[in-house]
C-alpha cells in the first residue's frame, strides 16, 4: 500500500522559514516524481513544485508564486522529499499535500496534508 | 499565464448523469486529469490521460475530450459523489489546476 506522510507544518511569523517533510512507503521512492500541492483555507488546489527522479535528471520546477523562496529536495536513502520554505507570506497559509506522479499519468497518490499558518 | 476554466457549481439529482467541463487553450494537446475531494479529505485521482480510470475508481466515472474541452461524466450519480472536482493539466513543465467545481447531489 502506497503511503505518504507529511510533517513539519505549524505556525510561523511572516518572513519566517519552515521545512516540510514527506516520507513515502509502499513504492520505489527513488523512481518516483514527487510534488507539493497546497490549498488555502476554503480555496482550490495550487501546485507548488515538482522534483523528478534522479534517473530522469532530478529536475525541479516551481510555481511562479514560490520561485526563489521555496526549495525542494529529496533524500532517496530516507524515502523522503522536503520543501524548504523561506520569506513566508500570509498568502502561503494552507494545507500542503505531498503527491507522487506527474506528466501524463497525473498525481496518483496524495498524503493527508500538513497545515502551515503564516501569521503574526 | 495558462488557465483552466471550470463551472463553479453543478447540481444533479440522484441517479442522473452529471457533467463537469474544463476548458483551456491547449488542453487538446495535453493530458487532462480529474480529482475528487470530499470535505476534510485529500484529493483522489478519478481520471488520467483524458479518459483512463485508475484501479478502484467506479465505472460510473468517465472522461472525454473534445477540442480544448475535457469533460468528467458521472453516470448514475450517488449521494457519495457529492464533492469538489478539479481538472489538471501540464503546461511547460508546470502543473495547472482548474478552479474546481462543487458537485451537489440533491
Amino acid at each position: 500500500e502506497v503511503r505518504l506522510v507529511e510533517s513539519g507544518g505549524g505556525l510561523v511569523n511572516p518572513e519566517g522559514s519552515l521545512r516540510l517533510s514527506c516520507a513515502g512507503s509502499g513504492f520505489t521512492f527513488s523512481n518516483a516524481w514527487m510534488n507539493w500541492v497546497r490549498q488555502a483555507p476554503g480555496k482550490g488546489l495550487e501546485w507548488v513544485g515538482r522534483i523528478k527522479s534522479k534517473s530522469d535528471g532530478g529536475t525541479i520546477d516551481y510555481a511562479a508564486p514560490v520561485k526563489g523562496r521555496f526549495t525542494m529536495s529529496r533524500d532517496d536513502s530516507k524515502n523522503t522529499v522536503y520543501l524548504q520554505m523561506s520569506s513566508l507570506k500570509t498568502e502561503d497559509t494552507g494545507v500542503y499535500f505531498c503527491t507522487t506522479g506527474g506528466g501524463k499519468y497525473g498525481l496518483d497518490y496524495w498524503g493527508q496534508g500538513t497545515l502551515v499558518t503564516v501569521s503574526s | 499565464s495558462y488557465g483552466l476554466t471550470q463551472p463553479p457549481s453543478v447540481s444533479v439529482s440522484p441517479g442522473q448523469t452529471a457533467s463537469i467541463s474544463c476548458s483551456g487553450d491547449k488542453l487538446g494537446d495535453q493530458n487532462a486529469c480529474w480529482y475528487q475531494q470530499k470535505p476534510g479529505q485529500s484529493p483522489v485521482m478519478v481520471i488520467y490521460q483524458d479518459t483512463k480510470r485508475p484501479s478502484g475508481i467506479p465505472e460510473r466515472f468517465s472522461g472525454s475530450i473534445s477540442g480544448n474541452t475535457a469533460t468528467l461524466t458521472i453516470s448514475g450519480t450517488q449521494a457519495t459523489d457529492e464533492a469538489d472536482y478539479y481538472c489538471q493539466a501540464w503546461d511547460s513543465s508546470t502543473v495547472v489546476f482548474g478552479g474546481g467545481t462543487k458537485l451537489t447531489v440533491l
